[in-house]
């Protein structure tokens, strides 16, 4: 079956740029896309295959995929995003799988 | 814009099953494809199935996605409950996806509670 990998965890500070990496098998050869759920919500899509970006989310959120790892890049960090960040893809296989989560820490 | 709605949360005892159900505001099951997922108590997500032909190997056997077309209604069952099913359930469905049911989730219900205990 196939798997992603996410870090548990990653801390930057405030107006800094954070990247949010999602690790799989030739990654970039499928469409990866971004949620953000913050506690007590349901998630929202970010980003979706690999760098499309729904109406209402903000441009300092970006996606990029190649090779063995997809990337969500969030530009000028505020303590608003402090949240966790989940990455999903689809296989043929295995269906919807999806990352284990890295939770984002504002400093 | 769709939006999901979920029945109230659900306290079950091991070995039982359980009935969620998911209604679309704002649109008919012709036009969505509907999935499921679930989060643990301080856990990622975890795809349950789908109204797709493909599940998930763990919950082969054990899950059951229905339509009810006449009320426009999707369900999912989950049977020979245990404590490891306590989880958030959410339906959730892709408006956004090039091919439906397999995209990015971007509506999602309000989540529907179930505690095995």
């Amino acid at each position: 079956s196939y798997v992603v990998t996410q870090a548990p965890s990653v801390s930057v500070a405030p107006g800094k740029t954070a990247r949010i990496t999602c690790g799989g098998d030739n990654i970039g050869s499928r469409s990866v896309h971004w949620s953000q759920q913050k506690p007590g919500q349901a998630p929202v899509l970010l980003i979706y295959y690999d760098t499309a970006r729904p109406s209402g989310i903000s441009e300092r959120f970006s996606g990029s995929n190649s090779g063995n790892t997809a990337t969500l890049i969030i530009n000028t960090v505020e303590a608003g995003d402090e949240a966790d960040y989940y990455c999903q893809v689809w296989d043929s296989r295995t269906g919807h799988v999806f990352g284990g989560g890295t939770r984002l820490t504002v400093l | 814009q769709v939006q999901l709605l979920q029945s109230g949360a659900e306290v079950k005892k091991p070995g039982s099953s359980v009935k969620v159900s998911c209604r679309p505001s704002g649109g008919t099951f012709n036009t969505y494809v509907i999935n499921w997922v679930r989060q643990a108590p301080g856990q990622g997500f975890e795809w349950v199935g789908g109204s797709i032909p493909i599940a998930p190997q763990k919950f082969q056997g054990r899950v059951r996605i229905t339509t009810d077309a006449s009320t426009n209604t999707a369900f999912m069952e989950l049977t020979s409950l245990t404590s490891e099913d306590t989880a958030m359930y959410y339906c959730v469905t892709d408006t956004r996806a090039k091919v439906r049911g397999r995209g990015g989730f971007d509506t999602w219900g309000q989540g529907t509670m179930v505690i095995v205990s």
